[in-house]
């Protein structure tokens, strides 16, 4: 079945513990996404990637890492979690550049 | 800057039509995506446009003017399974960049 994973869904955590939330997709997409959705303000961007070893900013990057070593993967690393990385996040990836994304499950964190 | 502007809340009837409205004002334009989310799960693609005028999918059509910086999504014979919210997204380079708007809530009641 063609889909995006992440793990973990749920994740409780402490601040400044560093932690990494995978992304996986088995479509062979070229490009990947990852979102944060909270209350009122919608989807933000945080990084996308175009291609292997090719990453960029989105619109809100303050706090966290991507890599992108391989075309399935895509983690998403916070190095020091802060309390307002408290969110729902969700990765996604799209066939072509700029076209519709599909969406993984999503991961709630919660950082206190 | 990056704006994107949509109702927050709107509510309907089953069988109804509806129309969500969103406004963007973006430093880029390259196409406006219309997304749905139902509660607890990830958006899922409706449509896309990316020039003026109106494309249709079954029971579902946006409209764009590029000019008014103005799209809409159109829900006809609306059912229950509808209730969801519908997310309005802009991409605004020639890469992966997007800007989704706060998203409308929609509720269909029978």
């Amino acid at each position: 079945e063609a889909q995006v994973t992440q793990n973990p869904r749920y994740l409780i955590t402490v601040t400044g513990k560093k932690l990494t939330v995978t992304c996986s997709q088995n479509m062979n997409h070229e490009y990947m996404s990852w979102y944060r959705q909270d209350p009122g303000l919608g989807l933000r961007q945080i990084y996308y990637s175009m291609n292997v070893e090719v990453t960029d900013k989105g619109d809100v990057p303050e706090g966290y890492k991507v890599s992108r070593k391989e075309k399935r993967n895509f983690p998403l690393i916070l190095e020091s979690p802060s309390p307002n990385q408290t969110s729902l996040y969700f990765c996604a990836s799209s066939l072509l550049v700029g076209n519709e994304q599909y969406f993984g499950p999503g991961t709630r964190l919660t950082v206190t | 800057g990056q704006n994107i502007d949509q109702p927050t809340e709107m509510t309907a009837t089953e069988g109804a039509i509806v129309q969500i409205n969103c406004t963007y004002q973006t430093s880029g334009f390259n196409g406006l995506f219309w997304y749905q989310q139902h509660a607890g799960e990830a958006p899922t693609f409706l449509s896309y446009n990316v020039l003026d005028g109106l494309e249709e999918k079954g029971r579902f059509s946006s409209f764009l003017s590029r000019s008014k910086g103005y799209s809409y999504l159109l829900l006809k014979e609306l059912q229950m399974k509808d209730s969801a919210s519908y997310l309005c997204a802009v991409r605004v380079d020639y890469g992966q960049n997007f800007v989704f708007g706060p998203g409308t809530r929609l509720s269909v009641l029978p």
